[in-house]
């Protein structure tokens, strides 16, 4: 069953901590990305990659780091450098440009600051 | 600089009412846009594309490169329809950029 796994789906942190949030795809996409979803913003891009050992700082990339080692994960670690990490956090992937059929997107990890 | 505008926080219709939701873009190049849809507690997927010109469970969207606007229509709304809209532009190579989103609220 093809699809994007995020895990968890919530996730606590303390202040000062660093967490790291779960994305894994099997559909062979090549695109990843990370949005953040707060209420009235919308969908803000963090970081994406193309292909495999390379990525892209999105607009609000600051405080946040990435890592694609493989082409099916693309995990994300939300640091202590980010000032306000309370949010939904929503991974997608694409096939290759010139095939699109829209992003398939995770049903998403919720982090919570305590 | 890309953007998308999505005037409406929140839109509230009868069932059986004419439905459009609103969008509009800033963009130099030739545009590809998009409507994504989140129905409650679902992933967000995507609705239709206007390079398809296609009608999804019976919504629509004209790209009106003059007025810079890419909005949905449903001739009449059904209670199912209720979801969070949002409207995406693909700006060449590089990722969707989203606007802020409509929820879309179908009265019984």
């Amino acid at each position: 069953d093809g699809g994007i796994t995020q895990s968890p789906k919530y996730l606590f942190r303390k202040e000062g901590q660093n967490v790291t949030l779960s994305c894994e795809q099997n559909l062979n996409h090549d695109a990843m990305y990370w949005y953040r979803q707060d209420p009235g913003q919308g969908l803000r891009l963090i970081y994406y990659s193309q292909i495999v050992n390379d990525f892209q700082k999105g607009d609000i990339a600051e405080g946040y780091s990435v890592s694609r080692e493989k082409k099916e994960s693309f995990p994300l670690t939300v640091t202590s450098a980010q000032k306000n990490p309370t949010a939904f956090y929503l991974c997608a992937s694409s096939a290759p440009t010139g095939v699109y059929y829209g992003y398939t997107f995770g049903s998403g990890t919720r982090l919570t600051v305590v | 600089a890309q953007r998308v505008t999505q005037p409406e926080k929140l839109l509230s219709v009868f069932k059986g009412a004419p439905v459009e939701l609103k969008c509009n873009y800033s963009y130099s190049g030739s545009p590809e846009l998009f409507w994504y849809v989140q129905y409650s507690r679902q992933r967000l997927q995507l609705l239709l594309r206007h390079i398809s010109r296609e009608s999804i469970k019976g919504f629509t969207a004209d790209l009106n490169k003059g007025e810079t606007s890419f909005h949905l229509k449903k001739p009449f709304a059904q209670e199912e329809d209720s979801a969070m809209y949002y409207c995406a532009l693909k700006p060449g190579n590089t990722p969707l950029v989203f606007g802020k989103g409509t929820r879309l609220s179908v009265i019984a």
